[in-house]
């Protein structure tokens, strides 16, 4: 079946360290592949995509690269900022399929 | 542009109780879901409507029903409120096209007790 695998939390940093945090999936096909971030209180917001193998997907920052050979899709940040503070989810829709489904989440907090 | 709108924000309910999530979006977007997100266990999908008139299991349905009343609107119903659905819910909606990009609710706070 479908499924994605984050890496554990939550994970805790100082301003100005790079971020990594990994995500490997299981999956049929050519799924695509997402990070949404959740802030204190809010909905999810999607972060990024990539919709096939060696995309990279980028935004505030953030970037992420599909790999089919390692089926990984690993967020990184040069820089992180206390804004960044949120829980972070990796998610892949199946091929056709209009579902999403998710990682366990990963909480981040950035210290100043 | 409200964009996902879900009522209410905060719920408490005893056990057996009934009551209906509301959901609504002004993209005029096809596609609605139903999540729950737990502890640990990210989010998982109740049920979908692919688009107005169709609705769909997801992976944990049980005890739920839903009404895509519209196209604008999608509501969950819990029949008879067990402790077990303790949770935050969340709406989300899409274009409907492959791959999917959703766009989430603020969510909904419910205790059963």
């Amino acid at each position: 079946g479908n499924s994605v695998t984050q890496m554990e939390g939550p994970v805790t940093l100082s301003e100005e360290a790079f971020l990594t945090i990994n995500c490997t999936y299981t999956a049929t096909g050519y799924p695509s592949l997402f990070w949404y971030v959740q802030y204190p209180g809010e909905g999810l917001q999607l972060l990024l995509k990539a919709t096939k193998a060696d995309d990279k997907g980028s935004n505030k920052g953030f970037e992420a690269t599909y790999r089919k050979e390692t089926t990984s899709f690993h967020l990184e940040k040069g820089s992180v900022q206390v804004s960044d503070s949120a829980v972070y989810f990796c998610a892949l829709s199946p091929q056709g399929a209009q579902k999403l489904v998710f990682g366990q989440g990963t909480r981040l907090t950035i210290n100043p | 542009n409200a964009g996902v709108t879900q009522t209410p924000k905060f719920q408490v309910l005893k056990t057996g109780q009934s009551m209906t999530l509301q959901c609504a979006q002004d993209m005029n977007h096809n596609s609605m879901y139903w999540y729950r997100q737990d502890p640990g266990m990210g989010l998982r999908l109740i049920y979908y409507s692919a688009s107005e008139g169709t609705t769909d299991k997801g992976e944990v349905p049980n005890g739920y029903n839903v009404s895509r009343l519209n196209k604008r609107e999608f509501s969950l119903r819990l029949e008879s409120a067990a402790p077990s659905q303790t949770s935050v819910y969340f709406c989300a909606s899409s274009e409907g096209r492959t791959p999917t990009t959703q766009y989430f609710g603020p969510g909904t706070r419910l205790t059963v007790l």
